[in-house]
């Protein structure tokens, strides 16, 4: 079946800190693939998706790159902030409207 | 503003009890979504529903019951069957039929507690 697997956190980085998450994922087909961040108290928010093997999905400085010969769409940040503490959910959509989430990274930064 | 609304914020049941919890739409999406989310797991899928009057079980329908009487609204009962319905409560909606169709945009939650 469709599923995701990304790391277990919790993940704590210093302000300025490169930041890794990884992501890898089991699907038939070519599902889309989305990180969602959920500050806390809060819904999900969309950071970013990519569509196609070889996308590269970006936003607020966070990027992921989707790896079909991996199948991964590991999260990255080149310096985090206090402000990207948060839960970070790699999911994805095989096109059925059945949306798969992994467990979710909890990422704290400290100053 | 568009977007998802769901209420209340904050939830408390006494055990037994029926509660309903409210999601509402402006978006002009077709296509809404039950989420349950339990501390440090993710998001698991409970109804959805593509078209109004028409909706479907997810993986965790049981104890649950849902409505679509109007595209912008999908209510979720918390019914005296689900066995352990303390949780967070996540709805989201998408299009359907766009080059977006596969993207879930979530509202802010509703965090139920049973006493």
């Amino acid at each position: 079946g469709n599923s995701v697997t990304q790391m277990e956190g919790p993940v704590t980085l210093s302000e300025e800190a490169f930041l890794t998450i990884n992501c890898t994922y089991t699907a038939t087909g070519y599902p889309s693939l989305f990180w969602y961040v959920q500050y806390p108290g809060e819904g999900l928010q969309l950071l970013l998706k990519a569509t196609k093997a070889d996308d590269k999905g970006s936003n607020k400085g966070f990027e992921a790159t989707y790896r079909k010969e991996t199948t991964s769409f590991h999260l990255e940040k080149g310096s985090v902030q206090v402000s990207d503490s948060a839960v970070y959910f790699c999911a994805l959509m095989p096109g059925n409207n059945d949306m798969r989430f992994g467990a979710g990274t909890r990422l704290t930064v400290k100053p | 503003d568009g977007g998802i609304t769901q209420s209340p914020k904050y939830l408390f049941r006494k055990e037994g009890q029926n509660v309903t919890l409210s999601c509402e739409q402006n978006l002009n999406h077709d296509a809404m979504y039950w989420y349950r989310q339990d501390p440090g797991q993710g998001l698991r899928l409970i109804y959805y529903s593509q078209i109004v009057n028409d909706f479907q079980k997810g993986d965790i329908a049981e104890g649950y019951s849902v409505s679509r009487e109007k595209k912008e609204s999908f209510p979720l009962t918390v019914t005296s069957a689900q066995k352990n319905p303390t949780a967070f409560y996540l709805c989201a909606s998408s299009i359907v039929h766009s080059h977006d169709t596969d993207t879930q945009y979530f509202g802010p939650g509703t965090r139920l507690t049973v006493l």
